[in-house]
Formats: C-alpha cells, structure tokens, sequence
C-alpha cells in the first residue's frame, strides 16, 4: 500500500534551518510529484511547493522562494524540504502529499515544527 | 487572504444539506484549472474527498458531491452526519501565481 512518512517533530530556534523528510513507498516512486504543505496552529493550508520525481526540477511558492529546498533521494525513495531563516510564524505542522494528477490522494502524516527562542 | 474564498463556517442538522462555496478568479477556476476537495478531521492530514471538480475517490460515500461553475465551485453534503464535522478545503492551480492555491477553509458543524 502507498505510505509516506515523515520524519519527527523538531524544535528550532530563530534564524536557524530544518530539514524534513518524507519516506515513500508502495509505488513507483518516478511515476509522481511530490507536494509540501503546511498549516500553522488554527489556520488553514498553504502549499509550499513540489518536486518533481525525475531530474531536478522544483517549483515554489513565491512566498518561499529563496529560503525554502526541495531535494529527493530516488535511491530511497525519500523526498526532503528545507527551510531556512525560521520565524516563529514558520511554527506550522508540515506536510508531504503525492500528487495523482488530480489532487492529492494520499498524505505524510505530518511533522510539527516549533520554533522558539 | 486566500485566493480561493471559502465561508469560514457551516452548519446544519443530522440529515440535512449543506454546501460550500469555492469562488477563485479568473488566473484559477475560471482558467478552466480543476478544483480539488479535502475533508480535514481534527488532529489528522487531510483527505482527498473530491478530485477534478466532481469526481469521489474510492471509498468516499455519494452523499459528497461536487460542481464548478464558472469562477466557483461547490462541494455538498448531504444526508449530514456526526462524523462529516471537519474543516472543508478547496483548492485548485493560479496561473498568474505559478502554483497551488487553497481556500481559507470552511469548518462545518453538524449540530
């Protein structure tokens, strides 16, 4: 069966960076983008960007764009999301979801980031 | 502010009918770009309840429903039960941003 899972909460200070990742498995890991979303405590969803499964191509959002990385390992299947300059409004739960081409039917099961002085 | 709207709450009895609306612009639903529908329960990842507009995915009962007009879509619910109340999303691809967008969300309470 398809999974992805994340890897665990983390609790950062500002300015500093963190590195999520998202481990797939139960499908042919080329065949499908890979999203990042995040939702920050009481709020809604914000999508970040995605990764494409081959090559290097990335697309961000304009808002993340210069502070967020968005790299793979075909090699085991995992999909990683970098985001440096944390503020504290960056505190959100992340998370990764694949796209089918028509939304995205399956879901990491998120990793809070925390950040605090 | 998000680019889709989405009112941010509903409400409605066991066995009734709600919608929720999904107005975008015309760089998104208006573009023809599909709309996509995601059932967020309390403290879980979302879950896809709706893709392209109107189609469910397995396992999702008929009692959910989607439509998109013009610039905005719809998602309906009925036969209401305990176990619909969530936060609804909307969201859908913005040409003039180059990316994914959402809706502000839509929590429904099943009263």
């Amino acid at each position: 069966q398809v999974q992805l899972v994340q890897s665990g909460a983390e609790v950062k200070k500002p300015g500093a960076s963190v590195k999520v990742s998202c481990k797939t498995s139960g499908y042919t890991f080329t065949n499908y983008y890979l999203h990042w979303v995040r939702q920050a405590p009481g709020q809604g969803l914000e999508w970040m960007g995605r990764i494409s499964p081959i090559g290097v191509s990335t697309t961000y959002a304009q808002k993340f764009q210069g502070r967020v990385t968005m790299t793979k390992d075909s090699s085991t299947s995992t999909v990683y999301m970098e985001l440096s300059g944390l503020k504290s409004d960056d505190t959100a739960m992340y998370y990764c979801a694949r796209e089918g081409g028509a939304g995205y039917g399956y879901w990491g099961q998120g990793t809070l980031v925390t950040v605090s002085s | 502010q998000s680019v889709l709207t989405q009112p941010p709450s509903v409400s409605g009895a066991p066995g009734q009918r709600v919608t929720i609306s999904c107005t975008g612009r015309s760089s998104n639903i208006g573009a023809g770009y599909d709309v996509h529908w995601y059932q967020q329960l309390p403290r879980t990842a979302p879950k896809l309840l709706i893709y392209a507009n109107s189609n469910r995915p397995s396992g999702v009962p008929d009692r959910f429903s989607g439509s998109k007009s013009g610039t905005s879509a719809s998602l309906a619910i009925t036969g209401l039960q305990a176990e619909d109340e969530a936060d609804y999303y909307c969201q859908s691809y913005d040409t003039s941003l180059s990316g994914w967008v959402f809706g502000g969300g839509t929590k429904l309470t099943v009263l």
